[in-house]
């Protein structure tokens, strides 16, 4: 099956500082998105982003299917985005399973 | 329409009891998923219906677990006889058939077999 590898697995900054976070997926997809998982355990839908460039606020997300991966961009860190990134992908158009990365755990110090 | 809803929030059972948990998806969402998050894991997908039909279940989906989603609503997971490896967190999502915007999580389950 399709595996899926994020980068880096842990990263910590100081408020204000961006970061760049990663995802590599070994096959073709038709279905990328972004989680935040916050520490209270509920994941949050960042991005919908099988290809191309989105961004939301201090966030955005930049997909090159054609290279199999994905990045995710935080700007200007605040505490609040602190908690686990996962990236998701799917290859199957009749169904909306998918495939969890292993997640980045992010960690913002005031 | 308050997201996805997921009952109980916490449970702790005994080894070799039965427990059911319950997800109300987004009203409008025909898709619901079943997934099972353990520590420093990212979820795994368990199993998906798409109305009141299970389309898809995952080779981790033992013969102890089963799913239903009666009338296309509200869905449940029971776990009959568990096992101390059956502690994770539980976790439902819902989705639209069309396009995959709208994927939406709810707060989860806690499962603890002690």
């Amino acid at each position: 099956g399709i595996q899926v590898e994020q980068s880096p697995p842990d990263l910590i900054l100081q408020e204000g500082a961006n970061s760049t976070l990663r995802c590599n997926f070994s096959d073709s997809v038709n279905n990328l998105q972004w989680f935040h998982q916050n520490p209270w355990g509920q994941l949050i839908n960042l991005f919908y982003i099988p290809s191309g460039t989105k961004q939301n606020g201090r966030l955005s997300a930049t997909t090159v299917a054609t290279e199999r991966y994905s990045l995710l961009y935080i700007s200007s860190s605040q505490t609040t985005d602190s908690g686990v990134y996962f990236c998701a992908v799917g290859t199957s158009s009749n169904t909306g399973k998918l495939i969890f990365g292993q997640g980045t755990t992010l960690q913002v110090k005031p | 329409d308050t997201g996805v809803s997921q009952d109980p929030r916490h449970k702790i059972t005994k080894r070799g009891q039965n427990v059911t948990f319950r997800c109300d998806p987004i009203s409008e969402h025909n898709r619901l998923y079943w997934y099972r998050q353990t520590l420093g894991q990212g979820p795994e997908f368990l199993t998906y219906f798409q109305n009141e039909a299970q389309l898809e279940k995952s080779r981790l989906l033992s013969d102890r677990f089963s799913a239903e989603r009666p009338k296309g609503s509200f869905s449940t997971l029971e776990i009959q006889r568990t096992e101390q490896g059956d502690s994770a967190m539980y976790l439902c999502a819902s989705s639209t058939t069309t396009g995959f915007h709208g994927y939406t999580f709810g707060s989860g389950t806690r499962l603890t077999v002690v």
